[in-house]
């Protein structure tokens, strides 16, 4: 892996239902990995950023897992909700945030 | 507490034309960064300060100039603008680290006729 990769590039869930999706990343150099919610005409809002192979982060029905040996990070949501409708971003560094690298995102859009 | 705030949030300019995109921000952070957002795409880096008196160049600086004004304010200039900057421009802040999350401004949508 040479970029950072999001799959799915679209999602759609059923309200309720639980979801994951994934951010790729180099495994090599590795500094830290960022996740941001982006709702459609808002700003990027940071959710997580994680250092540490092995680390989850959670906030409130959202999680993040991080393995940087294998170059991957998960993000979890639990009974999605509309409001969740938005595009996740990832970004992974090498060194700072002059050097983050961002994936093109998933767009999940949650069906009530 | 506003955050990042961008002016303007819309432009069209003719291929040639100038014009200066400006990022304030009240959080008293020393970082600051103007991205781009083209389809399909991840944001892409154009200049940043990592704090007030310097700039460095990102990944796509060619056609943008920066100032770094004072702290707060972070604005990027556009000289003789080409088509090819059509895009979505973010302003972002972030405090002092290399493990800290970017603030980001609402963007500035650009097109360049």
């Amino acid at each position: 892996i040479l970029n950072v990769e999001q799959s799915p590039q679209s999602l759609h869930v059923q309200e309720g239902d639980s979801t994951n999706f994934t951010c790729s990343f180099p495994s090599s150099n590795f500094y830290a990995l960022h996740w941001y919610r982006w709702e459609t005409a808002k700003s990027p809002e940071a959710l997580f950023v994680m250092t540490l192979n092995g680390d989850e982060k959670k906030k409130g029905r959202i999680s993040a897992t991080l393995n940087t040996k294998e170059g991957y990070s998960y993000l979890y949501i639990k009974g999605s909700q509309p409001e969740d409708s938005a595009t996740y971003l990832c970004a992974h560094s090498n060194f700072g945030n002059e050097k983050l690298t961002f994936g093109t995102g998933t767009r999940l859009t949650i069906i009530p | 507490n506003a955050g990042v705030t961008q002016t303007p949030k819309f432009q069209v300019l003719k291929t040639g034309q100038s014009m200066t995109l400006q990022c304030a921000q009240d959080m008293n952070h020393n970082s600051m960064y103007w991205y781009r957002q083209d389809p399909g795409m991840g944001l892409r880096l154009i200049y940043y300060s990592a704090s007030e008196g310097t700039t460095d160049k990102g990944e796509v600086p060619n056609g943008y100039n920066v100032s770094r004004l004072n702290k707060r304010e972070f604005s990027l200039r556009l000289e003789s603008a080409a088509p090819s900057q059509t895009s979505v421009y973010f302003c972002a802040s972030s405090e002092e680290g290399r493990v800290v999350a970017l603030h980001f401004g609402n963007g500035t949508r650009l097109t360049v006729t």
